[in-house]
């Protein structure tokens, strides 16, 4: 399977903890995409990047969430000191920047589901 | 920020039926998306539409840009329990490449 890979698929933790979720993009794509997706809403974005370079964040990000991209492939976010609020589907997307003005599709992944008891 | 408004919010038909689904904004779009979201996947992209008045069909699925490229429409003929699912818009914000969805039409088809 070649698509965008998401782990873990379920995350259950108790409130204060931290969490890390990992993403692997397609291959070959150098963007890289966080969206946050809760119950009843549709996906809401938080941050992504261009290789290595974190471009945008949203101000839903706020400083207990951190993403890299450290070597311009796979990401991770933490969210540190998990609130109850926090519980969402994580999605990750990936893309394929190329010249031009064209915006190019996102592919998603599976998403994580984190629940904060 | 632009808002994108879904409608209905809900919609449960026998299968066979056909069904239209709503996105509406006040603002004007370079380009609309319509994904599909299965429960516990994330959503797969099915049609983008990019000139105001542009229809796309995908097997049953119609797909339709309004002419002032505020509004789009999808409409399913002879729905069958396989398009059972979350159907969302979605349309970047401006300049940048943050991807803006509604909140989705959930549709269940029953056999």
């Amino acid at each position: 399977d070649t698509g965008v890979s998401q782990n873990p698929r379920h995350k259950i933790t108790k409130r204060g903890q931290n969490v890390t979720f990992r993403c692997d993009p397609i291959s070959e794509h150098n963007r890289l995409y966080w969206y946050r997706q809760t119950l009843g809403q549709g996906p809401e974005f938080l941050t992504y990047f261009q290789n290595e370079a974190q471009l945008e964040k949203s101000r839903l990000l706020s400083d207990r969430f951190s993403a890299e991209r450290p070597k311009g492939s796979f990401s991770t976010l933490e969210i540190q000191r998990t609130e109850q609020g926090d519980s969402a589907m994580y999605l990750c997307a990936s893309s394929l920047r190329t010249s031009g003005r064209r915006r190019e599709t996102q592919y998603f992944g599976p998403g994580t589901r984190l629940l904060v008891l | 920020t632009q808002l994108l408004e879904q409608s209905p919010q809900f919609l449960s038909i026998q299968e066979g039926e056909n069904l239209t689904v709503y996105c509406n904004s006040s603002s004007v779009f370079s380009s609309l998306q319509w994904y599909r979201q299965e429960p516990g996947e994330g959503p797969v992209l099915l049609v983008t539409v990019v000139t105001g008045g542009e229809v796309k069909k995908l097997k049953r699925l119609t797909f339709q840009f309004g002419d002032a490229r505020k509004d789009s429409s999808l409409h399913i003929t002879a729905a069958q329990p396989g398009d059972t699912g979350l159907y969302l818009c979605a349309a970047f914000q401006g300049g940048s490449e943050k991807l803006v969805f509604g909140k989705g039409t959930k549709l269940t088809v029953n056999p």
